[in-house]
């Protein structure tokens, strides 16, 4: 059974202040990893689809770099802004799994001005 | 049009009624995806379609819950003899494949008395 974790479960952290989050799930069979950013009371959007063992992605102060080998993905936030603050989700698919994604619970994260 | 549609937003019901939930994806997205999310929780999985081939349905918690895309583009997904433990909301995403960013619907917000 596919298992995705996130750590840590919420973060807050002061307006300026870099960040960063963990996404970790099983290596074998590795599909593709997504990043959703999700406001309570909006739908997730997207950030990223990573495929590739060493893929970094970035889009303005957020990118994300991934590591199939040993199963885990880094999303970082640079110089924290209060329109951060969110639930950043990670999902992960395995080929053997009919490539579904399987949803992390999620890092909530408070940015204090 | 511009995005992922889904009709009713809103809907309450009595228990041991069946309902039907619409998803319209955005034009030309192969991929649709239901899911159910708890307050606070990220998506919880339920079925996915590539074109009209139901792929994965593992997620459907039981037999009163079913979903088609007869057509590879519109999809309903079905409870039938609703119970309040089936209040929640549901969530449709699409994509161009299963390998790309989902695209989320506004959700129908579903409540059983």
């Amino acid at each position: 059974i596919l298992n995705v974790e996130q750590s840590p479960q919420s973060l807050h952290v002061q307006e300026g202040d870099s960040t960063n989050f963990t996404c970790s799930f099983p290596s074998s069979n590795f599909y593709a990893l997504h990043w959703y950013r999700w406001e309570t009371a909006k739908s997730p959007e997207a950030l990223f689809v990573m495929t590739l063992n060493g893929d970094e992605k970035k889009k303005g102060r957020i990118s994300a770099t991934l590591n199939t080998k040993e199963g885990y993905s880094y999303l970082y936030i640079k110089g924290s802004q209060p329109e951060d603050s969110a639930t950043y989700l990670c999902a992960a698919s395995n080929a053997g799994n009919n490539r579904k994604l399987i949803w992390g619970l999620g890092t909530s994260l408070a940015v204090n001005p | 049009g511009a995005g992922v549609s889904q009709s009713p937003r809103y809907k309450v019901t009595k228990r041991g009624q069946d309902v039907a939930l619409r998803c319209d994806p955005i034009s030309g997205h192969v991929s649709l995806y239901w899911y159910r999310q708890a307050l606070g929780q990220g998506p919880e999985f339920l079925t996915y379609f590539n074109y009209e081939a139901q792929q994965d349905k593992s997620g459907l918690p039981n037999d009163r819950f079913s979903a088609e895309r007869p057509e590879g583009s519109i999809s309903t997904l079905t409870i039938q003899r609703t119970e309040q433990r089936d209040s929640a909301m549901y969530r449709c995403a699409s994509s161009l494949f299963d390998h790309n960013e989902q695209f989320f619907g506004p959700g129908t917000r579903l409540t059983v008395l």
